[in-house]
């Protein structure tokens, strides 16, 4: 059972215009979520997080929103750059991370145009 | 720098034969994990560790093992490797728990059994 869902594997925007990454969790003792950036032949590297006592965490063009009764994160970019095109990755963790284990999605293609 | 080294980064073996994948981090982090990340399917975590000498399975630890008998170094054996673990393996670390457990990766270990 997938815990954590990013239901659309791939995303197309337009330069300038705004990406929205979406993604969803089925269990409710996650407190800490985390978004991830990822290039062809490099490892994953963090982007942005926030902890579920919050709504809103927001870093320079990258904003996460949680929705904690719906169970729905969101990764908002604004403005949207070419260098943006890569693959994220939502993670959420329990016990505020504490024991160091995370559950990823499966991931978003993100591909920014010109 | 900080920084996760994995070792080798890629690597070609046939079906059996007792392999290594060495992974080293330099930020003094207590924890440390191993994921694969397969197409479709996302980073799924194999073991983690929390401390020396402290291990425990992820959500697919079948067919390996791993040790931590130093704080920076968290090895992964494949002790008789099979054509299912093919695979882009990573390495990550992390301080620890709360804001705090932002993983770091290392480049990843593409690996081919035949």
């Amino acid at each position: 059972d997938q815990q954590v869902k990013q239901n659309s594997p791939s995303l197309s925007v337009q330069e300038g215009r705004i990406s929205i990454l979406n993604c969803d969790y089925t269990n409710s003792m996650f407190d800490y979520f985390l978004w991830y950036k990822k290039y062809p032949a490099e490892g994953p590297t963090f982007l942005i997080s926030i902890s579920s006592i919050k709504d809103k965490n927001e870093d320079g063009r990258f904003t996460v929103f949680l929705n904690k009764s719906a169970k729905h994160l969101s990764l908002h970019i604004v403005p949207s750059q070419p260098g943006d095109s890569a693959v994220y990755f939502c993670a959420a963790s329990r016990y505020g991370g504490s024991q160091g284990n995370l559950i990823f999605g499966k991931g978003t293609k993100l591909s920014v145009k010109p | 720098e900080a920084q996760v080294t994995q070792n080798p980064r890629y690597l070609i073996t046939v079906t059996g034969k007792k392999l290594t994948v060495t992974c080293s981090q330099n930020m003094n982090h207590e924890y440390m994990s191993w994921y694969r990340q397969d197409p479709g399917l996302g980073l799924r975590q194999i073991y983690y560790s929390m401390n020396v000498e402290v291990t425990d399975k992820g959500d697919v630890p079948e067919g390996y093992k791993v040790s931590r008998k130093e704080k920076r170094n968290f090895p992964l054996i494949l002790e008789s490797p099979s054509p299912n673990q093919t695979s882009l393996y990573f390495c990550a670390s992390s301080y620890g728990g709360g804001s705090k457990n932002i993983q770091y990766f290392g480049a990843g270990t593409r690996l081919s059994v035949l």
